[in-house]
């Protein structure tokens, strides 16, 4: 399957603890995004990553949360001292973006996300 | 700022039957749009999409329909059918950044 893979697909813990989820993207997006969605509504973007490069947070990404991509593959989200209002679906979402066209819109694929619950 | 609005919840159609889901945003700037269809437990997987340039794309049994003018897009399904049952996302970027969804709309098809 060379689709978006996110890991933990459910991860439920108390409030205070520290949780990271990951993103594997298709092999060769070479963007990235993460989105939040909560129930009833659509996804609500996060922060989006071209190759290694974090270009864009929303507001809605708290100094509690931090993403990275280091080597231009992969991804984690971190939440630190969750709160219950940080239960969601997490979603990753990866891209491919040709330089030099002008026209760059691609389509994003989503992965299955990882549902936080926060007790 | 909703940017992006589909106004009904829910809809219900009958097998065989054409689909409209409609959505308005109000961000001119926007020059992308898109159609996600998600099931339960799985992430949105992407339908179709259309360009600002165009007023009309067409991949099968979809069709997406925008009016720049007014600031609408329609998604038409022709024949509907019961794997049809799904929410539909409607989204929309500008320059290729970020993309901005609407709530969804929960499509019921009826056999």
């Amino acid at each position: 399957d060379t689709g978006v893979s996110q890991n933990p697909r459910h991860k439920i813990t108390k409030r205070g603890q520290n949780v990271t989820f990951r993103c594997d993207p298709i092999s060769e997006h070479n963007r990235l995004y993460w989105y939040r969605q909560t129930l009833g509504q659509g996804p609500e973007f996060l922060t989006y990553f071209q190759n290694e490069a974090q270009l864009e947070k929303s507001r809605l990404l708290s100094d509690r949360f931090s993403a990275e991509r280091p080597k231009g593959s992969f991804s984690t989200l971190e939440i630190q001292r969750t709160e219950q209002g940080d239960s969601a679906m997490y979603l990753c979402a990866s891209s491919l973006v040709r330089t030099g066209e002008v026209l760059s819109n691609q389509p994003q694929h989503f992965g299955d996300g990882t549902r936080l619950s926060i007790l | 700022d909703q940017q992006v609005k589909q106004n009904s919840p829910s809809l219900s159609v009958q097998e065989g039957r054409i689909s409209i889901l409609n959505c308005d945003y109000t961000n001119s700037m926007f020059d992308y749009f898109l159609w996600y269809k998600k099931y339960p437990a799985e992430g949105p997987t992407f339908l179709i999409s259309i360009s600002s340039i165009k007023d009309k794309n067409e991949d099968g049994r979809f069709t997406v329909f925008l009016n720049k003018s007014a600031k609408h897009l329609s998604l038409h399904i022709v024949p509907s059918q019961p794997g049809d049952s799904a929410v539909y996302f409607c989204a929309a970027s500008a320059g290729g950044f970020k993309t901005i969804f609407g709530a969804g709309t929960r499509l019921f098809v009826k056999a």
